[in-house]
């Protein structure tokens, strides 16, 4: 059983698309987060959510938008995509929001290129 | 803000040869300290931790100490094998309750 697991794992689309990622986790866990990783390799925070509701939004555009449905599941929704939005997008979560000792569990990641 | 500093790769080692890769961080108050590994196509996952000054977190013969005093947790291990190349991560849960991750350190190792 995976235990975070997001769809698709690659997504090929055109500038100016709007697309979606899905995110879902079978651990329990209340705290849910993107990340964006680019060529580098170098990990960027874009949103948290704690409980269904948005904790941190770090500068992200407006085109993205995250959606929590519930505590298992945090979707990624980005509008009039860019070539800048290339990627791998990340998704994680983790049990307890104000518990620092807790680590991060990660899916496997979408890589997503705009052409 | 919290923020992970660590030395850049690639690192390049034969197999058994001795590993250090360093990490220094700044945080408010007592961050939890934490290093990861990211192997090709696949997600980051959890390599050791340590939640307090002078922890040390091993796993699969990788080690770290936490440091309080140099505010540095250097990963280490005594013999790297050609399956522990991939891509290293040191990372931290500070004041703001969010894991915030070096830059990674790619290791490479020969037969």
């Amino acid at each position: 059983d995976t235990a975070v697991s997001q769809t698709p794992k690659y997504l090929v689309t055109q500038m100016g698309n709007d697309k979606s990622i899905k995110c879902e986790q079978n651990l329990g866990h209340d705290t849910m987060y993107w990340y964006k990783q680019d060529s580098k390799k170098f990990l960027k925070i874009m949103f948290s959510y704690n409980n269904k509701e948005l904790i941190i939004n770090e500068t992200v555009p407006n085109r993205f938008s995250p959606k929590s449905p519930d505590k298992a599941h945090l979707n990624l929704h980005i509008n009039s995509l860019e070539l800048g939005d290339s990627a791998v997008y990340f998704c994680a979560s983790s049990q307890g929001f104000a518990t620092g000792g807790t680590e991060a569990f990660f899916g496997q990641g979408t890589r997503l290129t705009v052409v | 803000g919290d923020s992970v500093t660590q030395m850049e790769g690639p690192v390049t080692l034969s197999e058994e040869a001795f590993l250090t890769i360093n990490c220094t961080y700044t945080a408010t108050g007592y961050p939890s300290l934490f290093w990861y590994v990211q192997y090709p196509g696949e997600g980051l996952q959890l390599l050791l931790k340590a939640t307090k000054a002078d922890d040390k977190g091993s796993n699969k013969g990788f080690e770290a100490t936490y440091r309080k005093e140099t505010t540095s947790f250097h990963l280490e291990k005594g013999s790297v094998q050609v399956s522990d190349s991939a891509v290293y991560f040191c990372a931290l849960k500070g004041g703001s309750y969010i894991p915030t991750f070096g830059r990674g350190t790619s290791l490479i190792v020969h037969p």
